[in-house]
């Protein structure tokens, strides 16, 4: 199985800050990548997909770059909505494995 | 507009099944994959099945194997997960979610509780 490993697990930032997580795979998987925002009680919501993709109706202030085994997700401005926790997942082989989350949280 | 809305929760023993539905509207399910992810309390998410848009393929996680089965009805637009011989550790919130045709999961349902406790 494909390990996916996300860094840090919890960052404590500010409103105008800019942020970087970053997921990293034990082997490489291309650009079969996509990162998450997730919400207590609510549905996950894809942010980015092939590593690098803007999702429909997502804010052009976060990003995603990366290929290989080392992959980032940036948001340039941090906004209150943006406080939350954030999964990496590789779609290159089975099981689809998510890293363990990164938690944004409110400094 | 697209929704997947899971059913099937509740609290049951160890040892004991569950099988979950997730119904889906909005598009046309027979020419999707569909998954079940889960979250265990306190835990991240966990990739745990997928069925190809037409039944033909079924994988999953390792713990899983040989206890639950995915299955999917087409003529129902209805994604099922039968959950046999559960464990304390299989107690999670489920949710089904689409594939989207770049590969990523783009629409999730809200999830249903499984608690698996004596």
């Amino acid at each position: 199985d494909i390990q996916m490993t996300q860094s840090p697990s919890t960052l404590s930032a500010s409103v105008g800050d800019r942020v970087t997580i970053t997921c990293r795979a034990s082997q490489s998987i291309n650009n079969w990548l996509a990162w998450y925002q997730h919400k207590p009680g609510k549905a996950p919501k894809v942010l980015i997909y092939k590593a690098s993709s803007l999702e429909s109706g997502v804010p052009s202030r976060l990003s995603g770059s990366g290929s290989g085994t080392e992959f980032t997700l940036t948001i340039s401005s941090l906004q209150p909505d943006d406080f939350a926790t954030y999964y990496c997942q590789q779609f290159y082989s089975y099981p689809y494995t998510f890293g363990q989350g990164t938690k944004l949280e409110i400094k | 507009q697209v929704q997947l809305v899971e059913s099937g929760g509740g609290v049951v023993q160890p040892g004991r099944s569950l099988r979950l539905s997730c119904a889906a509207s909005g598009f046309t399910f027979s020419s999707y994959g569909i998954h079940w992810v889960r979250q265990a309390p306190g835990k991240g998410l966990e990739w745990v099945a997928v069925i190809w848009y037409d039944g033909s393929n079924k994988y999953y996680i390792d713990s899983v194997k040989g206890r639950f089965t995915i299955s999917r009805d087409n003529s129902k637009n209805t994604l099922y997960l039968q959950m046999n011989s559960l464990r304390a550790e299989d107690t999670a919130v489920y949710y089904c979610t689409r594939q989207a045709v770049a590969v990523h999961f783009d629409y999730w349902g809200q999830g249903t509780l499984v608690t698996v406790s004596s």
